[in-house]
This record gives C-alpha cells, sequence and structure tokens, in this order.
C-alpha cells in the first residue's frame, strides 16, 4: 500500500469554528489532491496540487483552501466550518510520471460539523 | 449529460455468476482510464487500468471503445468478497492528471 496518512481520522466540530485536515506521504508523489465523498454525489474533487506551493480549485472548492509547503504534506482547511461540509474527506496523491494517473488514496477523514 | 456516468444498481448476483458494467463518458478527448473499488466507509482502492487494447487481471477484464465512450468491466466467477462499489475514472485530456469520478456501481454478491 502506498504510504498516505490522513489526520485527524475523526472530527467532530462546531459550526463556526476553523478545522485543519492533513495529508501526508512517503513517496514522493508531486500531485496531490482532496477529494469529499457525500451520498448521492460520489467523490468531488476540492483542491489539487501539481508542486510545492501549486495548487489549483477543484469543482467544489467554496469554503476551503489548501497549503503545500513540502512535497509531502498537503493541508486542507476549513475556515469556518458549516453543518454542510460534514463529510468522508479522503486524500490522494499520483505520479504522473511513474503511472499515468493513477492515484492512490489515504484512509479517509470523518469530519461532522455540529 | 454528467462527464462520467455510471448505472448506480445495486446489481445482486449470485456466487459464481459473471456480471459486467458500463461506463460512458462526454469528453471524447479523454486519455486515461481506470476501475477502482471501494468497499464500504474504506477509500477507493485502485482495481485497474483500461488500455485501448483491451485487459485482463485474472477475473477481471476492462475494456475501452472510444468510438463509443463507454468503458466496460466484467467480473467472471463472483465471489462474496468481490461486493463493493466499483467506480470508473476518467482523466482529462491535455496532460493534467485531474480524473473524474463516477458515482458508482454497486455490486453485491450471495451466496
Amino acid at each position: 500500500d502506498a504510504g498516505i496518512t490522513q489526520s485527524p481520522r475523526h472530527k467532530v466540530t462546531e459550526t463556526g469554528t476553523p478545522v485543519t485536515l492533513r495529508c501526508h506521504q512517503t513517496e514522493n508523489h508531486r500531485y496531490m489532491y482532496w477529494y469529499r465523498q457525500d451520498p448521492g454525489h460520489g467523490l468531488r474533487l476540492i483542491h489539487y496540487s501539481y508542486g510545492v506551493k501549486d495548487t489549483d480549485k477543484g469543482e467544489v472548492s467554496d469554503g476551503y483552501s489548501v497549503s503545500r509547503s513540502k512535497t509531502e504534506d498537503f493541508l486542507l482547511t476549513l475556515e469556518s466550518a458549516t453543518s454542510s461540509q460534514t463529510s468522508v474527506y479522503f486524500c490522494a496523491i499520483s505520479d504522473p510520471g511513474q503511472k499515468s494517473g493513477e492515484q492512490y488514496f489515504g484512509p479517509g477523514t470523518r469530519l461532522t460539523v455540529t | 449529460r454528467k462527464e462520467v456516468e455510471q448505472d448506480p444498481g445495486p446489481f445482486n448476483v449470485p456466487e459464481g455468476a459473471t456480471v459486467a458494467f458500463n461506463c460512458t463518458y462526454s469528453n471524447s478527448a479523454s486519455q486515461s482510464f481506470f476501475w477502482y473499488r471501494q468497499d464500504c466507509r474504506k477509500e477507493p482502492k485502485l482495481l485497474m487500468s483500461v488500455y485501448s487494447s483491451g485487459n485482463e487481471d485474472g477475473r477481471f477484464t476492462a475494456q475501452l471503445n472510444r468510438a463509443s465512450q463507454y468503458i466496460s468491466l466484467l467480473i467472471r466467477d463472483s465471489k462474496l468478497s468481490d461486493s463493493a462499489t466499483y467506480l470508473c475514472v476518467v482523466n482529462r485530456a491535455g496532460g493534467s492528471y485531474i480524473p473524474t469520478f463516477g458515482r458508482g456501481t454497486s455490486l453485491i454478491v450471495h451466496p
């Protein structure tokens, strides 16, 4: 299995509080991604990174920001959490130089916003 | 039309059956294609890439039909452990590795 960890694995927080989720990889892959998965919607891309300090928005980026200061770490921040951000968040990595587009996922973070 | 569409199922089949899923995509310039498997409350895991000539991995066969813009997954001799959701994934064209996921097809294999 690819070396990807996510922390925390579970979190309950209150509306309006800031939340940061961390994704850490040991594979030295160039691309990192944050997704959310909700019933009826499947996996939706929030933000992605194609290198250190290089990030871009996905289809559901409103209310989220990201940072990547090191190859191995990709942080997702909810500046002011809302109940609509209750979801399961997955981080993924890929390295197009090795196998075009194949992604490997972390175990996920279950976030509940009350 | 959604970029990647799958029949959500569930497909309910007995052990030993052969089952096939299709997935259609809208962007004719899409470059690469994959099937992932996701177990309940777990992360998606790569099942297999889909190559233009078709490819097989044990009981699993994947096919790509560019003319009709669909990919398929065939599972032979279904096992109870094959019960999962199968996600179709299509990568955008142009070299940016930004995949689009289908919503998945649920498979239930029963004794």
